[in-house]
């Protein structure tokens, strides 16, 4: 079975410019998170979709943005890139509605660099 | 928020050695308890989990352990062996507010020498 498939792999963009990042989650998930991780730090919260509906939000400005779409696939939108949102971003599904104590698992993340 | 403390951030040792990885965490509400590791380049992929109605978990060379009156958690790894060498995240979950997040410690990088 596949898991969590991400794309862009890699991308470099401008400051200023807008990026877009695609997930798909493990068949049969229905929840989708997203986490950002800069390098050499652990992985920080950013959202949460279950259902199509966001259901929690990290300390992230409101650059940031996500939705989720009727296959459960995502897309997390980034506007008004900075120099810091250089990062690998994550996505992790679950197979069970928002609760403490779901296993999640990770894709293998799209390395953003900006510029 | 959660707080979750890594130690140490970097960690070697000599193949056939046994690993230790320890993390304490700040909110009494987190109840469960999962390690990553993180090879380069790649996306943290779970080796081991533990909630917190147990107190160990093992799984051939990995253990878990969880102190829920002292909010400390460790991973041991035995016969550690090169193809250990990554870096390796604890995290607590935590419910807010009808979503679940998961907080990280900044990692450890685990090099095993042959």
């Amino acid at each position: 079975d596949a898991g969590v498939t991400q794309s862009p792999t890699h991308l470099i963009k401008t400051r200023g410019q807008h990026v877009t990042l695609r997930c798909s989650p493990i068949s049969g998930h229905k929840s989708v998170s997203w986490y950002q991780q800069v390098l050499g730090q652990g992985p920080q919260f950013i959202f949460q979709y279950y259902e199509k509906e966001e259901r929690g939000r990290g300390n992230f400005p409101d650059r940031f943005s996500a939705r989720q779409f009727p296959n459960y696939s995502s897309e997390l939108n980034v506007n008004a890139l900075l120099l810091g949102d250089s990062a690998l971003y994550l996505c992790a599904s679950s197979p069970d509605p928002p609760r403490a104590g779901n296993t999640i698992y990770f894709g293998e993340g799209s390395w953003l660099t900006v510029v | 928020g959660e707080n979750v403390e890594q130690h140490p951030s970097t960690l070697s040792v000599q193949e056939g050695d046994s690993a230790v990885i320890k993390c304490t965490y700040s909110d009494s509400a987190s109840n469960y308890f999962p390690w990553y590791k993180q090879e380069l380049g790649k996306g943290p992929q779970l080796i081991i989990d533990i909630r917190s109605n147990v107190g160990e978990k093992k799984d051939q060379r990995i253990a878990v352990t969880l102190n829920k009156t002292a909010k400390h958690f460790s991973l041991h790894i035995t016969e550690t062996q090169p193809e250990d060498s990554a870096v390796y995240f604890c995290a607590a979950s935590i419910i807010l507010s009808g979503y679940s997040t998961l907080t990280f410690g900044k990692g450890t990088m685990l090099l095993v020498s042959p």
